[in-house]
């Protein structure tokens, strides 16, 4: 079965301090990834994605992350963290969806990241 | 930046009635739009893909009677949930994209409480 694994339900960090919120899936074919940040009671909002090509992924607001294909992870990092980073974080992949011929996300459950001054 | 727009972004109703909610593609042609639920602190489920012009798929599990999509233009599809119950209480994000393999983009969401 596809999937994704947050196996974090919260990660705690000292403000300036690095952060790494991680992410592994289990799909079969080459990975899509994606991260998205989720302030309350907002949507989605894009931060990065990992289609082909150099492992590591630079994204929005300072973050990225790194494809590992053994590992089968795809870990969200900063090398500094701030109080405004305090959200909730998804990893998610791409799948083929089984009808229709089009492709779908399927989510992680989510990663609450408290940044603390 | 594309926008998505979702409206309302709230809205409370009582059992056993209708509530639509909206999501709107503001600079962007949306050929395909995605409705989702949330429950609290829990990921989000794809509850169906529509694109414009065909009927929507629904995901195993929901109930295409119950939850009413419309994709009739390629800015706007609709989510209607019929006769709603207050386990239908949860938080509703759409999310749009222009082409496949184009990005993803979210609205707000709405939260919908079913007294």
């Amino acid at each position: 079965a596809q999937s994704v694994a947050q196996p974090e339900d919260q990660v705690n960090v000292a403000e300036g301090n690095p952060l790494t919120v991680k992410c592994t899936y289990s799909v079969s074919g080459n990975p899509y990834l994606f991260w998205y940040v989720q302030y309350p009671n907002r949507g989605l909002q894009f931060l990065l994605k990992y289609i082909t090509g150099d492992n590591l992924v630079k994204g929005s607001y300072g973050f990225e992350a790194e494809f590992n294909k053994s590992q089968t992870s795809f870990h969200l990092k900063k090398p500094s963290a701030l109080v405004s980073d305090s959200a909730l974080y998804f990893c998610a992949v791409r799948v083929p969806h089984l009808s229709g011929g089009y492709n779908k996300l399927i989510f992680g459950a989510g990663t609450r990241l408290a940044v603390h001054p | 930046g594309a926008v998505v727009s979702q409206h309302p972004s709230w809205v409370i109703c009582k059992s056993g009635t209708s509530v639509k909610i909206e999501c709107r593609s503001l600079d962007f042609q949306a050929t395909t739009m995605f409705w989702y639920r949330q429950f609290p602190k829990q990921s989000l489920m794809l509850m169906a893909t529509s694109n414009e012009g065909s009927k929507a798929t629904y995901e195993q599990g929901v109930e295409k009677d119950k939850f009413l999509i419309n994709h009739a233009s390629l800015t706007l599809s609709t989510l209607t949930v019929t006769s709603a119950h207050p386990e239908d209480s949860s938080f509703y994000i759409c999310s749009a994209r222009e082409a496949p393999g184009s990005p993803l983009h979210f609205g707000n969401g709405t939260r919908l409480t079913v007294t």
